[in-house]
This record gives C-alpha cells, sequence and structure tokens, in this order.
C-alpha cells in the first residue's frame, strides 16, 4: 500500500463546477496536510495547510481533514481555466527515524471552459 | 525578494559525469531539501539537511551527495553512479517546527546526452 494515493485523474470539470480531490494516506500519525498545485513544467506551490479535523476555507479552496477515516480533501469552487493543473497531497510522516512530507503522485484536474 | 534560487534551469550531462545543482535560499530557514520528480509521479526524497553541516538520506540518496557548509546553501550533486538522472529536480526549505510546511524552488531540468 502506498502511503499517499490519489487518483491520477484526468478530473474533467466544466467551468463554474466544484471539483473534488481526494487523498487517503496510510500513517495514523500523520499531523500534518497539505495540498499544492503544479502547473506543467512548473514547481509546486502551496495552496491548503490542514491540521485538524473539519473543514478549513481559503476563498475557492475548502481543504478537509477526517483522521479517523485517513482522508484528505480538497474542493475548488467556481472552478477556473485556470485551475488546471496537478494536484499534489503531502502529508507528514515519521519515515527512517526522521520527520518528512510524503508525496502523493498527484491528480491531475482539467476545468473545460 | 525572498526565495529560493535553484540553478540551473537546464542542464544536460553526459555519461560518466558528474553535475552539481545550486540552491540558495533567503528565507532564514533551517531545513532544506532536494526532491526528485518524474514525469507522471510525485516527489521523491533524495537527501536533506536540518542544520549546517549535517544533513540525512532521504528514500532515494544513491548516486548523489549534497553538503551544507552555509545555512543558505546546499547543493546536489549527480554522480555518474546515477545510473538514471534524467528528471526534474526541486529545492525546498522550511523553518524547524513549522508544520513541515515546505516552500520549492523553480527547479532544474537535467536530461542525460
Amino acid at each position: 500500500q502506498k502511503e499517499v494515493e490519489q487518483n491520477s485523474g484526468p478530473l474533467s470539470v466544466p467551468e463554474g463546477a466544484i471539483a473534488s480531490l481526494n487523498c487517503t494516506y496510510s500513517d495514523r500519525g500523520s499531523q500534518s496536510f497539505f495540498w499544492y498545485r503544479q502547473y506543467s513544467g512548473k514547481s509546486p506551490e502551496l495552496i491548503m495547510s490542514i491540521y485538524s479535523n473539519g473543514d478549513q476555507e481559503d476563498g475557492r479552496f475548502t481543504a478537509q481533514l477526517n483522521k479517523a477515516s485517513q482522508y484528505v480533501s480538497l474542493l475548488i469552487r467556481d472552478s477556473q481555466p485556470s485551475d488546471s493543473a496537478t494536484y499534489l497531497c503531502a502529508v507528514n510522516g515519521i519515515s527512517g527515524g526522521y520527520n518528512k512530507l510524503i508525496f502523493g503522485a498527484g491528480t491531475r484536474l482539467a476545468v473545460h471552459p | 525578494d525572498g526565495g529560493i534560487t535553484q540553478s540551473p534551469k537546464y542542464l544536460f550531462r553526459k555519461e560518466g559525469q558528474n553535475v552539481t545543482l545550486s540552491c540558495e535560499q533567503n528565507l532564514n530557514h533551517d531545513a532544506m531539501y532536494w526532491y526528485r520528480q518524474d514525469p507522471g509521479q510525485g516527489l521523491r526524497l533524495i537527501y536533506y539537511s536540518q542544520i549546517v553541516n549535517d544533513f540525512q538520506k532521504g528514500d532515494i540518496a544513491e548516486g548523489y551527495s549534497v553538503s551544507r557548509e552555509k545555512k543558505e546553501s546546499f547543493p546536489l550533486t549527480v554522480t555518474s553512479a546515477q545510473k538514471n538522472p534524467t528528471a526534474f529536480y526541486l529545492c525546498a526549505s522550511s523553518r524547524m517546527n513549522s508544520g513541515n510546511t515546505i516552500y520549492f524552488g523553480e527547479g532544474s531540468w537535467l536530461t542525460v546526452v
């Protein structure tokens, strides 16, 4: 089982719709959760971080965390073509004796006009 | 401007050659990281460093070496022992005790010719 799993997509949504991106993780001890957006050929940029169960909103973005079910999701409201990118889920974990961020392979989102 | 600067952006390596990727940050971050990304895959940790003159191997350290002589700098050398070095290399940094929020440089593309 991969440590952080994401559906690779592509997830295709029409402009103005809600895009829902999901991520599951295996380490129950994880405390920090992040969503990064990565445009093709560019480096990842941080969109959201979440540390406690529930929802956290920032503009059109909402991160949701459920530690009991070990999943974290990202909702993008009023999706725009400029949101088309790969979204990486990252979770902190202990591996090899040190604390590190573990990344999923990413979900590719395509927002069509 | 504060940030993480990677150079060169594009680099070509001949078989059997060592190459060094530069990473400099002026964010006063204690921790620095090197990740490798292959097409359609997530980020894999090569090396990381939490303090000057100390660094630890990540998941795929074989064929790579690093140094951390200054807080601001964390160069990565891709040695000839790395048999498949063609990839996108990302340098990142974070504050200690920041919940592992990391920020990325713009990345370096390395191609073997």
